[in-house]
């Protein structure tokens, strides 16, 4: 059962179709990003890292982008399939903190087949 | 590898009851996490520790403590549970030594329910 996400925004795409997903920073001194994956009774886990020297990197299906100008980062999964369907979160890290990650609290992805 | 492992996976208990939560890592990781997990919020570090023997509070640990005796284990106790309590509680970890040190991995959750 889910025990987040019930106020959280939902994006709902059809199975096929290119999904984006966005995430706002706040903290321009912030030097790392993480996009995590959060299926319903189960843990985060890791799609996609970038760096802030980085405005792109691409993985399988999965592409981040970063606009440090406006603090914006936004994950794009092409070609959606059902196995999508999750909460996505992103993470950002402070420059000079070694561990402390801020965590968002996630967008809902539904793929309609 | 197991990666990051969590028991129980689910607990009720009552008011002021006390108990346990168990992480373990066989990754060989140095920093090991403890978040909770409300409905509509972020992940919020509890307690961490970046090696054996050691821990620090993190955003939100009071009512918690927590013991580091093994690099591989990481143990999170409520003494006496409140109502407030009730979340779903993540471990992480994480080797500061890798190209992706900064990256988090995490264990599949205890969902706890204080009445």
């Amino acid at each position: 059962g889910e025990s987040v996400g019930l106020h959280l925004p939902t994006l709902s795409v059809q199975e096929g179709d290119n999904s984006i997903i966005n995430c706002a920073y706040s903290n321009s001194a912030s030097d790392y990003f993480i996009w995590y994956k959060q299926e319903s009774g189960k843990g985060p886990q890791f799609i996609i890292d970038i760096r802030s020297n980085m405005d792109k990197r691409q993985g399988q299906r999965v592409t981040v982008l970063l606009n440090k100008t406006v603090k914006h980062l936004s994950l794009q999964i092409a070609a959606t399939q059902p196995g999508d369907s999750a909460v996505y979160f992103c993470a950002e890290k402070r420059r000079g903190s070694s561990y402390k990650l801020i965590f968002g609290s996630g967008t809902r992805l539904l793929v309609r087949p | 590898n197991a990666g990051v492992t969590q028991t129980p996976k689910f607990r009720v208990l009552k008011t002021g009851q006390s108990m346990t939560l168990l992480c373990a890592q066989d990754m060989n990781h140095e920093y090991m996490y403890w978040y909770r997990q409300d409905p509509g919020m972020g992940l919020r570090l509890i307690h961490y520790s970046v090696g054996e023997g050691t821990t620090a509070k993190g955003e939100v640990p009071d009512g918690y403590n927590v013991s580091r005796l093994k690099k591989q284990n990481f143990l999170l106790g409520l003494e006496s549970a409140a109502p407030s309590q009730t979340s779903v509680y993540f471990c992480a970890s994480s080797n500061p030594t890798l190209p992706s040190a900064d990256t988090q991995y995490f264990g599949p959750g205890t969902r706890l329910t204080v009445l």
